[in-house]
């Protein structure tokens, strides 16, 4: 199963809001109101931000969001802040055979 | 919360067998949680590798299959992972995570690096 497709970057200023596209299909993304965010900061572990399209875990800033149309989930970030500054993977459900299914990933940049 | 800690050797020859144990601290293999292995290519993304839960339910990434084999050893309390027939492809960063259910990863270890090279 093909990985998840993101845009390589995207950026904006603090305050600003910036937001990630993860294009599936309809067997992973389409398919099941499954996808997570996870933010990965240099050198270290990912951290889940965003499960079941929108909900986030507990201590997660409510500047982050998520939503779904379609084959296409997003991430939007508010009010983005320097530590911000990481990479963001989506994933998704692909189906009993491949429970997980990674997108491409996106560096976000806070100028 | 669980604490997830991954290890093993750092190097591997190829054709080799990788084999890493994640250590769980906190909690227990034993509770109703999908334990993950994912992979991360130096600067590159997440690839998930297979789950396996206490009960013996495994599923692997049908790209990988051939060569992986899951397990849980209730007794010393870690998960381990054993992927056969390595090559360079197989370089990278090797994580440990766990899945509450709801197809989310809900915490990782910090990852270990397993370089394939003669």
């Amino acid at each position: 199963q093909s990985a998840l497709t993101q845009p390589p970057s995207a950026s904006g200023s603090p305050g600003q809001s910036v937001t990630i596209s993860c294009t599936g299909t309809s067997s992973d993304v389409g398919g099941y109101d499954f996808v997570s965010w996870y933010q990965q900061h240099s050198g270290k572990a990912p951290k889940l931000i965003i499960s079941e399209v929108n909900k986030r875990p507990s201590g997660v800033p409510d500047r982050f969001s998520g939503s779904k149309s379609g084959n296409t989930a997003s991430l939007t970030v508010s009010g983005l802040q320097a530590e911000d500054e990481a990479d963001y993977y989506c994933s998704s459900h692909g189906g009993s055979n491949n429970p997980f299914v990674f997108g491409t990933g996106t560096k976000v940049t806070v100028l | 919360q669980e604490q997830l800690q991954e290890s093993g050797p750092g190097l591997v020859k190829p054709s080799g067998t990788l084999s890493l144990t994640c250590a769980v601290s906190g909690g227990s293999v034993s509770r109703d949680f999908f334990w993950s292995w994912v992979r991360q290519s130096p600067g590159k993304g997440l690839e998930w590798i297979g789950e396996v839960i206490h009960s013996g339910s495994i599923n692997y990434n049908p790209s990988l299959k051939s060569r992986v084999t899951l397990s849980v050893d209730k007794s010393k309390n870690y998960i381990s992972l054993n992927l056969s027939s390595v090559t360079a492809a197989d370089t990278a960063v090797y994580f440990c995570a766990y899945s509450t259910g709801w197809y989310r990863l809900d915490s990782w270890g910090q990852g270990t690096l397993v370089t394939v090279s003669s």
